[in-house]
């Protein structure tokens, strides 16, 4: 089945620790993003890839660090200066497409989450 | 700069009703809109997109939405609502030229009541 696995489904961090979410995908997808979502905040963006080796800050970006070494995989580092991290991670991944606008049309597929607590 | 607006926190409505679900966007082109829904500790599950033509798209699970270009609304419907309907609902929307990822609504919760 292809789809998108983030790991763990649950985390917990302790004070000054840093804590690496894992998020793997078989879709064959060329972009790839982290969302951080708190209640009523929506989904705010942290950090996206449209190609490997190459990412660029969301949103939110302070306190993060993410690498692209693969075209499937886009780990996403809570370090120790996120300090409120609490919060449910989401990773998705989307086709980048040939020209702008394919790649715009196309919807964003999510992984189920990684839920982060602080110990 | 992209945005999207969902005025209703939380919308209530009775099985077998009717139920609408509203969106409205700003984007300085012309834009790409989404429909997601989701459920309790789980991700975002993609419902429908418009992108251009029929101004009514549909997608799963009989939901529907109706793009309005005068209003800049793109508001999700469904002619009867299921108990199994209720969960987290956003909108998202992306400029046709832009080269960036979705931007998101904060989300509507909806509770169909039997």
């Amino acid at each position: 089945d292809g789809g998108i696995t983030q790991s763990p489904k649950y985390l917990f961090r302790k004070e000054g620790q840093n804590v690496t979410l894992s998020c793997e995908q078989n879709l064959n997808h060329d972009a790839m993003y982290w969302y951080r979502q708190d209640p009523g905040q929506g989904l705010r963006l942290i950090y996206y890839s449209q190609i490997v080796n190459d990412f660029q800050k969301g949103d939110i970006a302070e306190g993060y660090s993410v690498s692209r070494e693969k075209k499937e995989s886009f780990p996403l580092t809570v370090t120790s200066a996120q300090k409120n991290p609490t919060a449910f991670y989401l990773c998705a991944s989307s086709i980048a497409g040939r020209t702008r606008e394919s790649y715009s049309n196309q919807p964003q597929h999510f992984g189920d989450g990684t839920r982060l607590s602080i110990l | 700069a992209q945005s999207v607006a969902q005025p209703e926190d939380q919308v209530n409505v009775a099985e077998g009703n009717p139920l609408t679900v509203k969106c409205t966007y700003s984007v300085s082109g012309n834009p790409y809109l989404f429909w997601y829904v989701q459920y309790p500790n789980r991700g975002l599950q993609f419902l429908l997109k418009y992108i251009t033509g029929d101004n009514l798209v549909k997608g799963s699970y009989g939901f529907e939405a109706e793009f309005n270009k005068s209003q800049t609304s793109f508001h999700l419907k469904k002619p009867s609502a299921l108990v199994s309907d209720s969960a987290l609902y956003f909108c998202a929307v992306r400029d046709k030229s832009g080269n960036t990822p979705l931007v998101f609504g904060k989300g509507t919760r909806l509770s169909v009541i039997a």
